[in-house]
């Protein structure tokens, strides 16, 4: 049974580029978590989504960043017009069935986007 | 606002000996705490949770205790090994979802030979 699985493990953008990152959850899991982290920091909610549903965006930027999570295919977090300040490691979670409320999450190896 | 806090952000260790990594929340209606273990380079990995309803619980040769009256939390590594080594986050979650985890910052944890 795969653990989540994420891609790009490092991706390289240049200002003002676009960034797509993908999440694939553990099979079984239908609730998708991003999280953010800078170096030596913990990490930072985004967003919380289950099939076709956002269901709390409150961690994420206004602008720039949008998540989805599409009937078929994984979850993908999109920055537009990435800035220096977005380099970061991106992480997705998933959690199983009836234990979100427990914080026991599932984390894939995350994304390491840089900016230069 | 809520937070959870560290007391010591490195911690250093014998080998063999036992580990003790400390943690201070501030929301009294936390429902769960959990730790997390970050290896360099990997996604957290989950260790070990407990409902706020109880003071310890006990894993494989981890023990977390919770202490609601001075809202601290902590984790005990027994007869550290090597492989412990990994910065250690611990976090609360109010329930209902996971959008309401809050991490600490961590502690590293170093093994020394």
């Amino acid at each position: 049974n795969a653990g989540v699985m994420q891609n790009p493990r490092h991706l390289v953008r240049r200002r003002g580029q676009e960034a797509r990152l993908r999440c694939s959850p553990m099979k079984g899991h239908s609730h998708v978590y991003w999280y953010r982290q800078l170096p030596e920091e913990g990490l930072k909610f985004m967003v919380y989504l289950q099939k076709e549903n956002i269901i709390d965006e409150s961690g994420m930027p206004k602008e720039r960043f949008s998540a989805e999570f599409p009937k078929e295919g994984p979850s993908i977090l999109r920055i537009q017009q990435v800035v220096r300040g977005d380099s970061a490691a991106y992480f997705c979670a998933s959690s199983p069935p009836g234990r979100m409320n427990t914080g026991e999450l599932f984390f894939g190896e995350g994304s390491r986007l840089t900016v230069l | 606002g809520e937070s959870v806090g560290l007391h010591l952000p490195t911690l250093s260790v014998q080998e063999g000996d036992n580990s003790i990594i400390n943690c201070a929340y501030s929301n009294s209606a936390s429902d769960y705490f959990i730790w997390y273990k970050q290896e360099s380079g990997k996604g957290p990995q989950f260790i070990i949770d407990i409902r706020s309803n109880m003071d310890k619980r006990q894993g494989q040769r981890v023990t977390v205790l919770l202490n609601k009256t001075v809202k601290h939390l902590s984790l005990q590594i027994a007869a550290t090994q090597p492989g412990d080594s990994a910065v250690y986050f611990c976090a609360e979650s109010l329930g209902s979802s996971a959008s309401k985890i809050i991490f600490g910052s961590g502690t590293r944890l170093s093994i020394r030979p």
